[in-house]
């Protein structure tokens, strides 16, 4: 039973540049949060995903969206990326709807330089 | 913003010994978890304990809830080397709000 999968595992990106990140969630799981872990930080939420439509999203500014698919899976797109973009970011999935609890995948590290 | 607040910061403590920790939260809350990360890592649910439950078990696992303090603990009995790792509190407000709200948590060395 394969967990959540998070594609890359690093990333290195200039200031300005774009870039996706991709999800797949725990086998029959249908809800798709995604999370912003800063070094030495706590997971902060951007945004969760549910029927293929955004229903919530935390306090992140309009560069950061996202997408899900059909299958659940889901990507995370940032444009003009920034110095301070660099994090670790965080899929979790859970399943019938449910917010909680989550289960991670192990995360994508983005330095942006 | 971070809702909870997890004390300390960082544990230091040898094999054997109980380990605990705090988290401190600021509005109502349906129900409170505790994840634990080892290094650069995912996050790993523990356990869930909802507002209407003052303690929960779960194997070594002891979790205590004070809704009228909006605090919380977590007790980690006979520690191991294994339980090094870093440990959060997660609130969920419930109702619309889907998001869980994590703490900045605390480091956990267990030393063999």
């Amino acid at each position: 039973d394969a967990g959540v999968t998070q594609s890359p595992t690093h990333l290195i990106k200039t200031r300005g540049q774009q870039v996706t990140l991709r999800c797949s969630p725990k086998s029959g799981h249908d809800t798709v949060s995604w999370y912003q872990q800063a070094l030495g930080q706590g997971p902060q939420f951007i945004f969760q995903y549910y029927e293929e439509e955004e229903r919530q999203r935390g306090n992140f500014p309009d560069r950061f969206s996202g997408h899900q698919f059909p299958n659940y899976s889901s990507e995370l797109n940032v444009n003009a990326l920034l110095l301070g973009d660099s994090a670790l970011y965080l899929c979790a999935s859970s399943g019938q709807g449910k917010r909680s609890p989550l289960h991670f995948g192990n995360g994508t590290r983005l330095t942006v330089t | 913003s971070q809702q909870g607040e997890e004390d300390p910061q960082a544990l230091s403590i040898q094999e054997g010994e109980n380990a605990t920790m705090n988290c401190s939260y600021k509005t109502s809350i349906n129900n409170l978890q505790w994840y634990r990360q080892n290094s650069g890592r995912g996050l790993v649910h523990l356990i869930l304990i909802r507002s209407n439950e003052r303690e929960k078990h779960s194997g070594r696992l002891r979790v205590t809830l004070d809704t009228s303090k909006k605090s919380s603990s977590l007790l980690i009995t006979a520690s191991r080397a294994a339980d090094t790792a870093s440990y959060f509190c997660a609130t969920d407000r419930g109702g619309s709000n889907y998001k869980l709200t994590f703490g900045k948590g605390t480091l956990l060395t267990v030393n063999p």
